[in-house]
């Protein structure tokens, strides 16, 4: 089974509907991060949390609200999904310290019309 | 801010060539750097992870070395085969004042190609 796991995979959905991505991990990381990928652009950061209660804005975080339920659970959420929004979605988890490494998802393609 | 750089955007070699994928960033006080491979449709996987205290890491054909002074890297693929083609994606940790709260920056990828 993967370690980071995502649900859905694909989403398709109309401007104005409210959406929630979710992650869970099965390492024990304490961190968790969320990021937006858009061609050309490489992947930027939404989100991240650093335990379940620290949540902290990244670089792209207008529009988007997130939820830290447990450790091992963190959801992404569009309030009023707008098409700009359409992109590839990752989770991703890591432990506490800077050398660590992160570990992905498999990803979420949201496509909003 | 940091800013990191991939070039070539893409890549089409043949199988068996050797090749050399290039990242480079603007800011070189980074904890490490770490190379990604994305399938079309998947997650990103990692391939190797570089401190800042190290020069090089080895993975079976792959090596990543880190020149941090000059900021760039480099992955090199040795005997390439088709099963290498994929995007190929450097990311930094910038060394914020002693703190880490593990922001990557990512570049935006070099796309492989690699024909039989």
């Amino acid at each position: 089974d993967a370690d980071v796991t995502q649900t859905p995979r694909n989403r398709i959905t109309k401007t104005g509907k409210r959406i929630m991505l979710e992650c869970s991990q099965t390492k024990g990381h304490d961190r968790m991060y969320w990021y937006r990928q858009d061609p050309g652009l490489g992947l930027r950061l939404i989100y991240y949390s650093f335990d379940v209660k620290d949540i902290n804005k990244g670089e792209i975080s207008d529009g988007y609200s997130v939820s830290r339920q447990a450790q091992a659970k963190f959801s992404l959420s569009l309030e009023s999904a707008i098409p700009n929004q359409t992109a590839l979605y990752f989770c991703a988890s890591s432990v506490w310290g800077p050398y660590n490494e992160q570990f992905f998802g498999p990803g979420t393609r949201l496509t909003v019309l | 801010k940091q800013e990191v750089t991939q070039i070539p955007a893409a890549l089409s070699v043949p199988e068996g060539e050797n090749l050399v994928l290039n990242c480079s960033f603007t800011d070189s006080a980074i904890y490490n750097l770490q190379w990604f491979r994305q399938d079309p449709g998947k997650g990103l996987t990692s391939l190797l992870l570089i401190q800042s205290s190290q020069r090089e890491q080895t993975s079976g054909r792959l090596n990543a070395s880190l020149d941090k002074s000059s900021g760039r890297s480099t992955l090199y693929i040795a005997a390439s085969q088709p099963g290498d083609s994929a995007t190929y994606l450097c990311a930094v940790k910038l060394n914020a004042g002693g703190t880490s709260y593990g922001k990557l920056t990512f570049g935006q990828g070099t796309i492989l190609t690699v024909h039989p």
